[in-house]
């Protein structure tokens, strides 16, 4: 079974452009979170999809936005990119459900680095 | 809020010697699920172990297991017969029954030397 894959997995952006972020669950999985990890402030989340529909968000601003596709495939967008934005994004995927949970946890991605100068 | 807390910034064990990685979490929940997560230099973010709150037996995975004490919100990982590979991040990490976001630890830096 194919893992969670995440592309690219690294990324160099300027200051103010937008960026795009990719993930493709394990198949059959219906959940796909999103979250940021920085030296910081350590793993942060973001916010969850569950079949096309946003369940849970996380508290960051509005620049940070996602969505998933009807195949469960979820991108991340980031607008307006800062200094800050610079870090690893993880994606994580789960059945959706708490049995899933219960059973598997959540599968993560290699992540993406994106770096913005 | 719900916070888990790693009070091991770093940790270091020889190779086949027993470490504990310590962990504690907050939260008013009364049903939940408790992660350890292994991130090596890889960046990939392993299940290790996973506990829920309402099962008293503590969680064991071949050399790995857990000392789950839910009243005093403690989550302890026990890593048995340490190897060179067992090298990396350790995150402890939560999620209530009514949500689907982890939480996360800040982490606990585990060196395994020869």
């Amino acid at each position: 079974k194919a893992g969670v894959t995440q592309t690219p997995r690294y990324l160099i952006k300027t200051r103010g452009q937008q960026v795009t972020l990719s993930c493709s669950p394990i198949s059959g999985h219906r959940s796909v979170s999103w979250y940021q990890q920085t030296p910081g402030q350590g793993l942060q989340f973001l916010f969850e999809y569950f079949s096309e529909t946003q369940r849970n968000k996380g508290n960051f601003p509005g620049r940070f936005s996602g969505r998933q596709f009807s195949n469960s495939r979820s991108e991340m967008n980031v607008s307006t990119l800062e200094l800050g934005d610079s870090a690893l994004y993880l994606c994580a995927s789960s059945d959706g459900g708490t049995g899933g949970l219960r059973v598997y946890g959540y599968t993560f991605g290699s992540g993406t680095r994106l770096t913005v100068v | 809020a719900q916070t888990v807390t790693q009070s091991q910034p770093e940790m270091s064990v020889q190779e086949a010697e027993t470490v504990t990685l310590s962990c504690t979490y907050d939260t008013s929940e009364s049903n939940y699920y408790l992660f350890w997560y292994k991130q090596p230099p890889s960046r990939q973010m392993i299940l290790v172990i996973r506990q829920e709150a309402y099962k008293q037996q503590n969680a064991t995975e071949n050399r790995f297991s857990v000392n789950f004490q839910k009243a005093a919100k403690s989550f302890s990982l026990k890593i048995s017969d340490s190897q060179l590979g067992d090298t990396a991040m350790y995150f402890c990490a939560f999620v209530p029954n009514s949500g689907y976001a982890l939480n996360f630890g800040k982490g606990t830096s585990l060196l395994v030397t020869p």
